[in-house]
């Protein structure tokens, strides 16, 4: 079983579509959980990072954590083409490795 | 305010061949890491640099190796390259002793290197 499974995609919405990004992982061990955008021909730029289960919200970007079922999500809201880019979840024990998944291509058609 | 720079943006290396990637940190941060991606997948840890020193090593074999430098900056090795090196490797900085739990990263836009 891999440690991370993200769908790759690619996932294609309209413009102004709600976008829901999904996560599991198998390490009970994980305890920081972030999500990170990466635009074509670029580095991953961090979006949001939480702590706990529940849910964390920025602008119209929300991410929630479901730790009994080790599973993360990021939910965009009224998506704009600026949105398209690779979506990769991340993880981390508190060491000094980030674990990412195998990120989530999306397109937002205007 | 500078970001993380790395250089060579892309190199073309022939299988055998040794290669150097460069990586100045943002400014502030004094902890390194290296990530290989290959196409298609997510960044896959290498390993870190604080105090001049590799802290921990991700499954990848001593062909890789690395190196901090004073200023914080740091260079990537990889000898005896081989075709599935072929990859782009990104360089991320953070700052130790901050509230690092969550080990925030800070990437380079990355090095493109093509194994032939």
């Amino acid at each position: 079983q891999k440690e991370v499974e993200q769908d790759p995609g690619p996932l294609s919405v309209p413009e102004g579509a709600i976008v829901s990004l999904n996560c599991t992982y198998s390490n009970s061990a994980f305890q920081y959980f972030m999500w990170y955008r990466q635009y074509s021909r670029k580095g991953p730029e961090l979006l949001m990072y939480t702590y706990s289960s529940g849910n964390k919200e920025d602008g119209r970007f929300t991410a929630q954590v479901d730790k009994s079922s080790k599973y993360i999500s990021l939910f965009i809201r009224d998506s704009q083409p600026s949105d398209s880019a690779t979506y990769l979840c991340a993880f981390h024990t508190g060491g000094f490795k980030t674990i990412f998944g195998a990120g989530t291509r999306l397109f937002v058609k205007a | 305010d500078a970001g993380v720079t790395q250089s060579p943006t892309h190199l073309i290396k022939t299988r055998g061949q040794q290669v150097t990637l460069r990586c100045s940190p943002k400014s502030g941060h004094d902890t390194v890491s290296w990530y290989q991606q290959a196409l298609g997948q997510g960044p896959q840890f290498i390993f870190q640099y604080y105090e001049e020193e590799e802290r921990q090593r991700g499954n990848f074999p001593d062909r890789f190796s690395g190196h901090q430098f004073p200023n914080y900056s740091s260079e990537l090795n990889v000898n005896a390259l081989l075709l599935g090196d072929s990859a782009l490797y990104l360089c991320a900085s953070s700052l130790q002793g901050a509230f690092s739990g969550a080990n925030v990263l800070t990437f380079g836009a990355g090095s493109r290197l093509t194994v032939l």
